[in-house]
């Protein structure tokens, strides 16, 4: 069965820290995607970053960075200079393959606070 | 941009009421989703459908229903509704040939 374990329940930071947000998964699959999802106080959750299985590249886009390690079945995310409209809550996911709809399982999310 | 509604931001029903809570994206998806989200539980996924009238229990289907007679809209029902079905809801749809899936704003339900 599939597993995404984010342990940080709650993060709080002063405004242009650095922060990193853990995930780790549990999978049999040898193809398989991963997402990190960031659902802000109104409530829908907004799509960030999806990599898959085969892809261990670092990515960056702006101020976010994500570091996929297949070796320890990570996939972290980073918020460089952290702003006060980052705080939300972030959830990682894990899809298994196509064919079934890919479904996703989620983590149980990290809140993040960013304060002044 | 693909938009996905949901009926009701927020909802309060008796204990043992029908509910029923409406989902429509407007991008011709054929998948589409339903969770409930648990403080300290993350999404859960109660159902979710591939195309019009085929559907799949998740994770936590007991005490839910859906139906999905048009492409577009995709309806969790509950049954006869409990306070432990307290939660926010949220509905979600993607194509098939692609894995990001787009959720709606959810909804609020309070069973008193």
């Amino acid at each position: 069965a599939q597993k995404v374990t984010q342990a940080q329940t709650e993060i709080s930071v002063v405004e242009k820290e650095d922060v990193t947000l853990d995930c780790v998964y549990e999978t049999r699959d040898t193809t398989y995607y991963l997402f990190w999802y960031k659902q802000p106080p109104s409530g829908e959750l907004v799509f960030l970053i999806r990599r898959n299985s085969f892809d261990e590249q670092n990515e960056i886009s702006g101020r976010y960075s994500w570091n996929f390690q297949k070796s320890t079945s990570s996939f972290n995310f980073t918020i460089t200079a952290s702003q006060v409209v980052d705080s939300a809550v972030y959830f990682c996911a894990l899809s298994e393959p196509t064919g079934t709809a890919s479904k996703l399982t989620f983590g149980t999310g990290t809140r993040l606070q960013v304060t002044l | 941009d693909v938009k996905v509604t949901q009926s009701s931001r927020y909802l309060v029903k008796r204990t043992g009421e029908k509910v029923f809570l409406e989902c429509v994206q407007d991008m011709d998806h054929e998948n589409m989703f339903w969770y409930r989200q648990d403080p300290g539980l993350g999404l859960r996924l109660i159902y979710f459908s591939y195309d019009v009238k085929m559907k799949e229990k998740g994770d936590i289907p007991e005490g839910y229903s859906v139906s999905r007679e048009k492409k577009e809209r995709f309806s969790l029902i509950l049954e006869s509704a409990s306070t432990n079905q307290t939660s926010m809801y949220l509905c979600a749809s993607k194509n098939p040939n692609s894995y990001e899936q787009y959720f709606g704003p959810g909804t609020r339900l309070t069973v008193t």
